[in-house]
């Protein structure tokens, strides 16, 4: 699994209100990214890293924010959450061509 | 930019039959393509790779064939088997290496 973890795993929020998803990692990779997996859409990238502080937009950044202040920890941040972002979130990890998933964090926002 | 994209949302197969999933592409530059499964409540996991010098390439029960004149990928099991249940989808790298382009995924169910 590449130990890839991700926190939490499941969460219900409010329209409006901010929330950030954890991605933590052990193995020092250099690139980690942010991915939202929705019915009929497959994964999208949402924000990715190539390293500590370097970060850059995906395809569906619209709405959320990332942070990057240690190797293995990338934070992703509604700033106040709609109900189009309930979505399935996973994080992963570039091992040479590979990417490697974390185990996903399901997302609810009523 | 890129797009990926899979044939069929759902496949059903009897246990023991083998099942076959497509994958479409749009770049013709695209040189490496992957295969992943994705049980339920689970992250994708790798499954094979292939790059475009190659036609064909072989794992364990899982062959892909690579068809570069029509952009086209699929991804063979051979007696399927019910663990074999799960979503399957292609990925294919953006030019920068940096980021992959998904399809959305087969599910695939495997009936006893």
């Amino acid at each position: 699994d590449a130990g890839i973890t991700q926190s939490p795993r499941h969460k219900v929020t409010e329209t409006g209100t901010p929330v950030t998803l954890r991605c933590h990692q052990t193995e020092n990779h250099r690139y980690m990214y942010w991915y939202r997996q929705d019915p009929g859409h497959g994964l999208r990238l949402i924000h990715y890293s190539y390293g500590v502080k370097d970060t850059d937009k995906g395809e569906v950044s619209d709405g959320y924010s990332v942070s990057r202040s240690k190797t293995e920890d990338f934070l992703l941040t509604l700033e106040s959450a709609t109900s189009s972002q309930t979505s399935v979130y996973f994080c992963a990890i570039s091992q040479g061509n590979e990417q490697f998933f974390g185990p996903g964090t399901r997302l609810t926002v009523l | 930019g890129e797009s990926v994209g899979l044939h069929l949302p759902t496949l059903s197969v009897q246990e023991g039959d083998n099942s076959i999933i497509n994958c479409a592409y749009s770049n013709s530059a695209s040189d490496y393509f992957i295969w992943y499964k994705q049980e339920s409540g689970k992250g994708p996991q790798f499954i094979i790779d292939i790059r475009s010098n190659m036609d064909k390439r072989q794992g364990q029960r899982v062959t892909v064939l690579l068809n570069k004149t029509v952009k086209h990928l699929s991804l063979q099991i051979a007696a399927t088997q019910p663990g074999d249940s799960a979503v399957y989808f292609c990925a294919v790298p953006h030019y920068t290496g940096n980021q992959f382009y998904f399809g959305t995924g087969t599910s695939l169910t495997v009936i006893p």
